[in-house]
């Protein structure tokens, strides 16, 4: 499988500010996704990262947001916007290797912390 | 709407015995289940999957089982070791070209003790 590497791995930010969480894969990927967990909660997709176009958002996440890149099919970025204590989750990134039947592996994820 | 249950936060196995963790689902278009293990501070992990074509698929000691009827599926642990303590998810795709779409449980904390 892939290795993916996740940076910042945690942080704490005051409200009001953004903060942008980096995805590098050592391999080339099909599909590259943003996850969200909340305290106590399941993982839930936020968006698809489609390479070299918008992302694909899911009902209740909008791109002004929660804005994503993915200028290469190994490396994606995700930002959290104008951040408010709600904000505070673990975000995970998670790769598609190929089509079919895949498992999708995810990174170690970013712990954040909004005051 | 969760699509995707796990009703058990916890569970508590002595080392050496099975663990079984159950996952139900409401959506009948799902078609691939997955578990994942995860440990603190970690990404969830892989362990092993299932298509809807099967009703058991099996990994050294990680078995699944898959009741379609019942839209229900299990994970075997046999024997568990204190390294399986982590948290469980449960999770179910869509059936459907390109679909790549993950719903996850909530989760369970398996607890072996030695």
């Amino acid at each position: 499988s892939a290795v993916i590497s996740q940076k910042p791995s945690r942080d704490i930010c005051q409200r009001g500010t953004s903060l942008t969480i980096q995805c590098q894969v050592d391999s080339q990927v099909t599909m590259m996704f943003w996850y969200r967990q909340q305290p106590g909660q399941s993982l839930t997709l936020i968006a698809t990262a489609n390479q070299g176009s918008e992302a694909t958002y899911e009902s209740g996440f909008v791109i002004d947001k929660f804005p994503i890149s993915r200028p290469n099919l190994t490396f994606s970025t995700l930002t959290v916007s104008n951040m408010s204590p709600e904000d505070s989750s673990i975000y995970l990134c998670s790769v598609a290797i190929g089509p079919g039947n895949q498992p999708q592996h995810f990174g170690d994820g970013t712990r954040l912390s909004i005051l | 709407d969760q699509q995707v249950k796990q009703n058990s936060p916890s569970l508590s196995v002595q080392e050496g015995r099975i663990s079984i963790l159950n996952c139900d689902y409401t959506n009948s278009m799902f078609d691939y289940f997955l578990w994942y293990k995860k440990y603190p501070a970690e990404g969830p992990t892989f362990l092993i999957s299932i298509s809807s074509i099967k009703d058991k698929n099996e990994d050294g000691r990680f078995t699944v089982f898959l009741n379609k009827s019942a839209k229900h599926l299990s994970l075997h642990i046999v024997p568990s070791q204190p390294g399986d303590s982590a948290v469980y998810f449960c999770a179910a795709r869509e059936s459907g070209a390109g679909s790549y779409q993950l719903t996850f449980g909530k989760g369970t904390k398996l607890s072996v003790i030695p």
